[in-house]
């Protein structure tokens, strides 16, 4: 299977902060990763398609990028509202698989 | 609004099977796409089970090939997850989510609310 490993696993964070977390791949997945937010209690949610694509409504500050192993979302200033845990997904090679997950925690 | 919704019980027993099922409104499953299982276990870790084509098609994770099954009821608009064998590892919060392709990118555009699942005695 193609694993997926996100860094760092969790993110102390402050309110207007620059926040990047990272996903890398076993091998070359392409731009076919998506990333999702999932908020405490809540399903997870679509955020960015195909490594790069902004999904609808998502506001801009979500930016996703990379291609082939290495891949990156950037939160551009951080709102208390996105405090979540956010995975990658790979759907490149089946079966899907998901990282591990970056939980953004309050300082 | 399209809306999916899994229920089924909250606890099963070891050995015994897991079924679940999502009810889908505000789209007909045999219309389009392709609709999946997922779950989250204690810790965070996500997997991807399996999905149910429009067509009737399935697609399972080799990891749980020999005991998942997925099945719809078109005349209900719903789909069906069945885990047999299961152990204190499957328990999890268990999600359905549509499958969407948009041009070449494939992505889970909706999901249900979940269901949390305990394996225990």
């Amino acid at each position: 299977n193609t694993v997926m490993t996100q860094s760092p696993t969790s993110m102390f964070i402050s309110v207007g902060d620059r926040v990047t977390m990272n996903c890398k791949a076993s091998q070359n997945v392409g731009t076919n990763v998506d990333w999702y937010q999932q908020k405490t209690g809540q399903s997870p949610k679509l955020l960015i398609y195909g490594a790069s694509n902004r999904y609808t409504g998502v506001p801009d500050r979500f930016t996703g990028s990379g291609s082939g192993t290495d891949f990156t979302l950037t939160i551009s200033n951080m709102q208390a509202e996105d405090l979540a845990v956010y995975y990658c997904l790979q759907y490149n090679y089946n079966p899907w698989t998901f990282g591990g997950g970056t939980k953004l925690e309050l300082k | 609004e399209i809306q999916l919704q899994e229920s089924g019980p909250g606890l099963v027993k070891p050995s015994q099977s897991l079924s679940l099922t999502c009810s889908v409104t505000g789209y007909t499953i045999t219309s389009g796409y392709d609709w999946s299982w997922i779950r989250k276990f204690p810790g965070n870790k996500m997997e991807w089970m399996g999905y149910i084509s429009n067509s009737g098609s399935t697609n399972y994770n080799p990891s749980l090939k020999i005991r998942i099954s997925i099945t719809r009821d078109t005349s209900k608009n719903q789909f069906f997850l069945q885990l047999n064998s299961v152990t204190t590892e499957d328990t999890a919060t268990y999600y359905c989510a549509r499958y969407t392709l948009y041009y070449s990118s494939y992505y889970f555009d909706y999901w249900g609310q979940g269901v949390m699942v305990t394996v225990s005695s």
